[in-house]
């Protein structure tokens, strides 16, 4: 079943410490994404990538950095979390001009 | 100006009546028109999109699009207590990225 995956579910990490959160997808879908979103916040896109070797910054200032190296796989790195990036984290995918499909996020708290 | 508004609400509407949710968006170019439910604590899920002027229906969903007004609705015909959620509007701004712009989404409560 085509679908896309995020890991881990929940993350609870100390400050200063290296993370990386998983992205995958099965749809050979081009276009990937991550946001960013508070509890009861509005979506904010942080990464998009068209295809292998493409990420740009979106419109969130972000401290993270993303890569594309296969098209179904978009991690995401904080090389050194900080309580601000305590956050709930999105991945999604697109093909053309359909509409986006959501993996089931990472909730990230940083102690 | 925001580029995508919706009202934040709560709106609450009777266990089998209809939800009518509003959206409107700044940019006359933009060319494809979502409609996203989001349940506490998961991610968005796509229920409706639209491209062109009118309706369109599925199910007990209806999307309405006035591209004069920049305006896009949805409808919740017989709502249920399973609806209650926030619906988002997401707006493809176009141009050579997929540019997809969400609105802060209207919470939904229908009341038993």
């Amino acid at each position: 079943e085509a679908d896309i995956y995020q890991t881990p579910r929940y993350l609870v990490i100390g400050t200063g410490k290296k993370i990386t959160l998983e992205c995958s997808q099965t749809m050979g879908h081009d276009k990937m994404y991550w946001y960013q979103q508070d509890p009861g916040m509005e979506l904010h896109l942080i990464h998009y990538s068209y295809g292998v070797n493409s990420t740009e910054k979106g419109d969130l200032s972000s401290e993270s950095t993303v890569s594309r190296i296969r098209t179904e796989h978009f991690p995401l790195t904080l090389e050194s979390a900080r309580p601000s990036h305590t956050s709930q984290y999105l991945c999604a995918s697109s093909e053309d001009v359909l509409g986006y499909t959501f993996g089931s996020g990472t909730r990230l708290t940083v102690v | 100006q925001k580029e995508v508004e919706q009202n934040s609400g709560p709106l609450s509407v009777p266990e089998g009546a209809i939800a009518s949710l509003n959206c409107t968006y700044s940019d006359r170019g933009s060319q494809s028109f979502f409609w996203y439910r989001q349940y506490s604590g998961k991610s968005p899920e796509l229920i409706m999109s639209i491209y062109s002027n009118g309706d369109k229906e599925d199910g007990r969903f209806t999307a309405q699009l006035n591209k004069a007004s920049q305006y896009v609705s949805l409808l919740i015909r017989d709502s249920q207590p399973s609806d209650s959620a926030t619906y988002l509007c997401a707006v493809n701004m176009g141009g050579g990225y997929q540019k997809v712009t969400f609105g802060t989404g209207t919470k939904l409560q229908v009341i038993p």
